[in-house]
């Protein structure tokens, strides 16, 4: 049974450039979330999804940050133009009608 | 507001010795509370969970006892492994009538096991 799929797993740009992480959820959940994962910040929710409807995004730091959901099985987060202070880990995760949340397996980005 | 404190890391412990990881919340009404295990690259995965007071939730030697009058929720393990090294963070998801399923995380605590 397939978890949550994130790709890339790693991904490194410059600064400026558009970067867009992508996340397939486990096949039948419901809500989709994003996090970012610094040393600093510790675990933050950026986003969350329920039947492919935000329902939260106050924690998206800046309009130089998107998500989007266009159907069950796929997520996007852009962020663009991006900066280096952006370099993080981003983890996607899923669950369905009970509170416990699956992650993938991260994306880490840096952005020089 | 709904949050959850967690003990200070790091911890190094020498193989076979106890394990306690100190979890306090803050809610209204009757939340769920995780502990997620974090390996070394990978994501966070659940450890284990308890959905309402006195449940003892357990996984892989790991136990966490829903303590409502002292609104705790500690990870214990009576000997740890070399492989037990991770960082474990408390978890817990209110009672939210729009159904909701958000997870407030503590801060992580990372745990060293040395042979």
């Amino acid at each position: 049974d397939a978890g949550v799929i994130q790709s890339p797993r790693h991904e490194v740009t410059e600064m400026g450039q558009e970067v867009t992480l992508r996340c397939k959820p486990i096949s039948g959940h419901d809500y989709l979330f994003w996090y970012r994962q610094t040393m600093m910040r510790g675990l933050e929710l950026l986003i969350y999804f329920n039947n492919n409807v935000p329902i939260d995004d106050s924690g998206m730091p800046e309009d130089r940050f998107s998500a989007k959901m266009p159907n069950a099985s796929f997520s996007t987060l852009k962020i663009q133009p991006s900066e280096p202070r952006d370099s993080a880990v981003y983890f996607c995760a899923s669950s369905s009608r009970t509170p416990t949340q699956y992650f993938g397996p991260g994306t880490r980005l840096t952005v020089l | 507001g709904d949050s959850v404190t967690q003990m200070e890391g790091p911890v190094t412990l020498s193989e076979e010795a106890f394990l306690t990881i100190n979890c306090t919340y803050t809610a209204t009404g009757y939340p769920s509370l995780f502990w997620y295990v974090q390996y070394p690259g990978e994501g966070l995965q659940l450890l284990l969970k308890a959905t309402k007071a006195d449940d003892k939730g357990s996984n892989k030697g790991f136990e966490a006892t829903y303590r409502k009058e002292t609104t705790s929720f500690h990870l214990e393990k009576g000997s740890v492994q070399v492989s037990d090294s991770a960082v474990y963070f408390c978890a817990l998801s209110p009672l939210d009538q729009t159904g909701a399923n958000n997870l407030f995380f503590g801060t992580g605590t990372r745990l060293t096991v040395i042979p």
